[in-house]
Parts: C-alpha cells; sequence; structure tokens
C-alpha cells in the first residue's frame, strides 16, 4: 500500500525558516517524480514544487521561487521541502504527492502538514 | 500560466441526480487534465486522468470527457458518500494549476 507520511510542520514567525519531510513507503520511491501542493485555510488547491526520481530537474511557481528548496534523499526514501523567508501567505496544509508513473498528474498524496506563519 | 476556471462554484443535488462540472483552460492543454475529489479535513483523491481515464478503484459513476480547453466531469447517480469539493488540474505545462473547486451540496 502507497504511504506518504508528512511532518515538519508548525508554528513560525514571519521571515523564519521551516523544514517540511514526508516519508515514503508501499512503492519503489526512487522510481517517481515527487510534488508538494498547499491549501490555505478554506482555500483552493496549490502546487508548490516538483522533483523527478533522480532530482535532476526541479520547478517551482512564482510565489515561492527564491525561497522554497525541494530535495529528495532516495536512499531514505524521504522527500523535503525547505522554506525560508516564510510571510503569512504561506500558510496552509501542506502535501506531498507521488506524480503518476507515465503522466504527471498526482496519483498518490499524504495527509497533510499545517503551517502556520504568525507573529 | 494555464488558469482553469471550474463551473459552478457551488451545486446543490439530491441523492439520485446526475450531475455536472465544467472546467475550462485559458489555453488548450490537449487531454492532460485530471479531476479529483477532496472531503473536509481528508488529502485530494485522484479520480480521473488524461480527461477521461478513470483511476484505479474509482466508482464507474464518475466519468470525464473533453479535449483542448473544456472538459467535464459527471456524475450519473450522485451517492451519499460523493459530497465533497472536486477540483480539475491541468498538467501540460511544468507549471501545475488546479481550478478554485467546486463544491457538491445536499439539496
Amino acid at each position: 500500500e502507497v504511504q506518504l507520511v508528512e511532518s515538519g510542520g508548525g508554528l513560525v514567525q514571519p521571515g523564519g525558516s521551516l523544514r517540511l519531510s514526508c516519508a515514503a513507503s508501499g512503492f519503489t520511491f526512487s522510481s517517481y517524480s515527487m510534488n508538494w501542493v498547499r491549501q490555505a485555510p478554506g482555500k483552493g488547491l496549490e502546487w508548490v514544487s516538483y522533483i523527478t526520481s533522480g532530482s535532476s530537474t526541479i520547478y517551482y511557481p512564482d510565489s515561492v521561487k527564491g525561497r522554497f528548496t525541494i530535495s529528495r534523499d532516495n536512499a531514505k526514501n524521504s522527500l523535503y521541502l525547505q522554506m525560508n523567508s516564510l510571510r503569512a501567505e504561506d500558510t496552509a496544509v501542506y502535501y506531498c504527492a507521488r506524480a503518476g508513473s507515465v503522466y504527471q498528474y498526482f496519483d498518490y498524496w499524504g495527509q497533510g502538514t499545517l503551517v502556520t506563519v504568525s507573529s | 500560466d494555464i488558469q482553469m476556471t471550474q463551473s459552478p462554484s457551488t451545486l446543490s443535488a439530491s441523492v439520485g441526480d446526475r450531475v455536472t462540472i465544467t472546467c475550462r483552460a485559458s489555453q488548450s492543454i490537449s487531454t492532460w487534465l485530471a479531476w479529483y475529489q477532496q472531503k473536509p479535513g481528508r488529502a485530494p483523491k485522484l479520480l480521473i486522468y488524461k480527461a477521461s481515464s478513470l483511476q484505479s478503484g474509482v466508482p464507474s459513476r464518475f466519468s470525464g470527457s473533453g479535449s483542448g480547453t473544456e472538459f467535464t466531469l459527471t456524475i450519473s447517480s450522485l451517492q451519499p458518500d460523493d459530497f465533497a469539493t472536486y477540483y480539475c488540474q491541468q498538467y501540460n505545462s511544468y507549471v501545475w494549476t488546479f481550478g478554485q473547486g467546486t463544491k457538491v451540496e445536499i439539496k
């Protein structure tokens, strides 16, 4: 059974940093591209970052480019999101999501971890 | 970036109704479209990919159609478990974008 379990969320002050983790199991993690997607309270879904299986290609939307860094450790079956210079508008539940094996939709999602940016 | 617009934003329906949700893309995305279902406090769940392909394990009452810029998600006979919010998503470009969501409520 595919499982994705996020951790590392919490309360952080504006301008602060936080590192999220996503532990993967039930599939060959090193064979799949991965993503982070966020959802602000009461709002819709926003894609945050993408990384290929071997970390050779990474993408971000303009809203987080230069502040967020996605990475992975295939030996540990883990995905990470380093978030710096956090703003109030970064407050959201952050999900890790696996990309499909052929097409780049998101076929499995974790349960999410809440990040709150507030003073 | 490609903008995705869903309609309606909210839909009131009864068990057994046929329900249709529309998603429009700001430019052609071929059939690179997915649909997700999300219930309160839960992660999104993939229903449909490549516009019309049913994800394994998803009931056959869900179907998708369309290509280019206009797409639909249809629930043939609404069940109690289907009251949720539905999102479309394009994956034509490496800036993935979602529609704003359609909440299906009990009438």
